[in-house]
This record gives structure tokens, sequence and C-alpha cells, in this order.
């Protein structure tokens, strides 16, 4: 069974801030792991993907995610925020094809002036 | 754009309606899939289907009825829904067997 955590429904920074977004997950085998964003009134977007290669992810506007296997962690990070990375952002799990995909429950996270 | 095209993005219909969502990819894919996402709540799968075949349906009522006619091409017919049924639906796809899902925009249903 698999299964992804994500701490915090909201998060609000201020622009020009660090952006932290938690992830952690529960995975019998080794997983595969993805962020997504989702802007208002629009489907998810792929930000970044895990695929057991390196452990430093780099996505799409400057976001980037760290495996640790130790930490069963996949946290999302940026390190200056903008306003439009005002979304809802969410963390997933997989451990088989696209069909066995987990998601967390979303963070929503506010940029402020 | 996506390549995968959802419509309506919106639609309001009372109990006793027979409506149909729609949902048209153009990546060559082979798997398409229904996700439910309602607040407070995480994407739910509905269905899956790969190379036109129906390989997962996760107990959804009967009232949600999916056709998919071919690979490019996915429908969503409700009828006599529930009120807690409002949500958006998303639609996705990706090859058979692959790990990346490709996510439309969504159709917001309201059910009144």
């Amino acid at each position: 069974a698999q299964s992804v955590t994500q701490l915090g429904s909201h998060v609000s920074v201020s622009e020009g801030a660090l952006v932290l977004l938690r992830c952690n997950y529960s995975s019998s085998v080794p997983p595969y792991l993805f962020w997504y964003v989702q802007y208002p009134n629009q489907g998810l977007q792929l930000l970044l993907k895990y695929t057991s290669a390196a452990t430093l992810v780099k996505g799409i506007n400057g976001f980037e995610a760290e495996f640790k296997k130790s930490e069963t962690s996949f946290h999302l990070t940026k390190p200056s925020a903008h306003m439009s990375d005002a979304a809802e952002y969410f963390c997933a799990v997989l451990t088989g094809t696209a069909s066995k995909l987990t998601f967390g429950t979303g963070t929503r996270l506010q940029v402020t002036l | 754009e996506t390549g995968v095209t959802q419509t309506p993005r919106h639609l309001v219909m009372g109990m006793t309606n027979k409506k149909s969502l729609k949902c048209e990819q153009h990546l060559g894919h082979n798997a398409m899939y229904w996700y439910k996402q309602s607040a407070k709540k995480p994407l739910e799968l509905m269905f899956v289907y790969n190379f036109k075949e129906q390989t997962e349906n996760n107990s959804v009522p009967s009232r949600f009825s999916p056709e998919c006619p071919n690979s490019s091409h996915l429908f969503l017919h409700l009828h006599t829904l529930q009120p807690e049924d409002s949500a958006l639906y998303l639609c996705a796809s990706s090859q058979a067997g692959g790990r990346e899902l490709f996510f439309g925009e969504g159709s917001r249903l309201t059910v009144l």
C-alpha cells in the first residue's frame, strides 16, 4: 500500500520569501513521486517528478524537490515566491502504473505582498 | 493547452437530468481516466480505460456511466445525480503502463 501526507492545508508566504511545501510518503517499494500544481479553475499540471535518478529534482517555474529516503519525504521548495505561484499544490506517490497514483489532499499556497 | 480538452467547463443540472461530460486527448495516448475532485478530499480515481477497455471501476455508483469509443475520446454520462456529486471532474490520459498523467482543465459540475 502507498500513501502520501501533505502537512499544512494552507501555507502563506510573502512575495520574495522561501516557499516550502511538505510531503511525506509511505511505500513498500521504491516510489515515483510527483508534484502537481492546480491554478484556479484549471486542471493539474506536472511541476516535477522523481523517478529514482537524481535525488534533487528541478521542475518548472523555479521549483525543486529533494527525495530523502531516510525521512520518506519529498518536500517542494522555491527560493523566492512570486505572486503567480499562488495555487494549490498536490504531492503524489506511485509504485506501479499511472492508475495507481495516490494524491495527497493538497496545500494551498497564498503569496502576499 | 495541455493536450487534453474537456467540455463543458461548467455544468449545472437537476437531479433528474441526463447530461454528459466529454474528454478528448491529442497526445497519442492510449489510457484515459476520470477523476473526481471534491473540496477537502484527495482526488478520487473513478474509471480507467486502456485501449478502449475499462480496466478499473473504483466502486463508482451506476448513476455515472463512462464510455470510451476510441483511445482519444472519453465520456462520462450522468443520470439522476445527487447534490453530493457536485465536484470538479478531471479527465487525464497517459501511455498505457506509463507513469505520468496529463490532465484536462476539468468540468465543474453542480447538481441542484
